[in-house]
């Protein structure tokens, strides 16, 4: 049974570039979450796509965005980087629109240069 | 606004010894669910609890115990009998009924156990 999956492992990026992650669910799952984490930090929660749809953003600019697939998998991509936007991002799976544990991938280290 | 705070940020303890992580949240809504999560040098994060606010007994998991006080808010955390491989750093979150699973992160407290 595949857990979370998460590409790529790291990324360096100059800033006012563009980046995409992607991020595949753990089996049977149907959501994905997103979260920003800057070290020595907890994680931040920028959003969660369910059905395709975004259907929670938390306080992210609109250089955040994301897409969700037909197969659940999803990818966020960030648009005109900042040094600040340099952290392990996070993606998390879950099942429907009840509470449940999330599964957490790997992460992303992302180096804003 | 939910919030959770880790008043600990870092606790260092020598092997066998016990050790209990503080965890502090505030909410509005009267149902909620309360995690810990544990996150390696690695860095995936590897679920250990849920905890609905309307059950308030203790949990016991091998050497993990958890104690939800509803009436001073605190979901904290014990680990008996502290190992080297318990060195990680410890989050406790806080999700609210209509929030759909999405989870507000306390700071963390890295624990340190050495042997």
């Amino acid at each position: 049974d595949a857990g979370v999956t998460q590409s790529p492992t790291h990324l360096i990026k100059t800033r006012g570039q563009q980046v995409t992650l992607r991020c595949s669910p753990k089996s049977g799952h149907d959501t994905v979450s997103w979260y920003q984490q800057a070290l020595g930090q907890g994680p931040q929660f920028i959003f969660q796509y369910y059905e395709e749809e975004e259907r929670q953003r938390g306080n992210f600019p609109d250089r955040f965005s994301g897409h969700q697939f037909p197969n659940y998998s999803s990818e966020l991509n960030v648009n005109a980087l900042l040094l600040g936007d340099s952290a392990l991002y996070l993606c998390a799976s879950s099942w429907g629109q009840g509470i449940y544990e999330q599964y957490f991938g790997p992460g992303t280290r992302l180096t804003v240069t | 606004a939910q919030k959770v705070t880790q008043a600990q940020t870092e606790i260092s303890v020598v092997e066998k010894e016990d050790v209990t992580l503080d965890c502090v949240y505030e909410t509005r809504d009267t149902t909620y669910y309360l995690f810990w999560y544990k996150q390696p040098p690695s860095g995936e994060l590897v679920f250990l609890i849920r905890r609905n606010s309307f059950d308030e007994q203790n949990e016991i998991s091998g050497r993990y115990s958890w104690n939800f006080q509803k009436s001073t808010s605190s979901f904290n955390f014990t680990i008996t009998a502290s190992q080297v491989v318990d060195s990680a750093v410890y989050f406790c979150a806080l999700s609210e009924a209509q929030g759909y699973s999405t989870l507000t992160f306390g700071k963390g407290t890295m624990l340190l156990v050495s042997p």
